[in-house]
């Protein structure tokens, strides 16, 4: 157990439809990192979040979007799903933001567009 | 970021030792060399990583060679459920500001067989 948690666990949607991913990082971790991996494409960074503010952006479609909160939760919002979008979703945090600061990554949520 | 190349896959009997190898020829001086499994489709678990000198921890490992350009990781007693993808991964130094995001590749395959 990372101590990193995210909900759902599993998500079945439709095409076109909104959903919202949870994470909840580590007792003590300011930065937060959404990963996105498919089974083409693998473990993708998708945005990076530190202390509430943005820090670095990847990969991430214009449709999604994530911000992260006071009590340092994050959730990712994906709108207008494609059936590509189907994919897990994983959340790290790590106590700072330096190479040097190892990143621990939740259970994932595996997200299902129909 | 720096690439690495790992082998596509390797086997190794249980209990016995696993060296899983990479190259990191383009590495940098500040660059760190990370390790991840991942089991399944479970979320990618940290296991060591390094800067210049060999690593060793409760799970593994990790001799890096005097010129920085490859490592191993060795897995000492080898179990079934070590059974997963390996990930190394070349992660840069940044100052503030810049991204510690993972740049993770296509991993290894480790198979533990009984």
């Amino acid at each position: 157990d990372s101590g990193v948690t995210q909900t759902p666990k599993h998500l079945i949607t439709a095409t076109g439809q909104r959903v919202t991913l949870r994470c909840s990082p580590r007792s003590g971790d300011l930065s937060v990192y959404w990963y996105q991996q498919s089974l083409d494409q693998g473990l993708q960074f998708l945005i990076q979040y530190y202390n509430g503010e943005e820090r670095a952006k990847g990969n991430i479609l214009e449709r999604f979007s994530a911000q992260q909160f006071p009590d340092l939760h994050s959730e990712l919002n994906l709108s207008s799903l494609e059936l590509g979008d189907s994919a897990l979703y994983f959340c790290a945090s790590s106590v700072v933001a330096t190479a040097s600061d190892t990143q621990y990554f939740g259970p994932g949520t595996r997200l299902t567009v129909l | 970021d720096a690439k690495t190349t790992q082998p596509t896959s390797m086997d190794c009997a249980e209990g016995r030792a696993a060296n899983l190898p990479c190259n990191h020829s383009t590495i940098s001086g500040n660059e760190y060399v990370y390790w991840y499994r991942q089991i399944h489709s479970q979320g990618p678990q940290y296991i060591i990583h390094g800067l210049k000198n060999n690593e060793t921890n409760e799970m593994a490992s990790l001799i890096i060679t005097e010129d920085r350009k490859s490592s191993t990781l060795i897995l000492p007693h080898a179990t079934l459920r070590d059974t997963a993808v390996y990930y190394c991964i070349v992660r840069v130094a940044v100052t503030q500001g810049g991204s510690e995001k993972l740049v993770f590749g296509k991993g290894m395959k480790l198979t533990v067989n009984p």
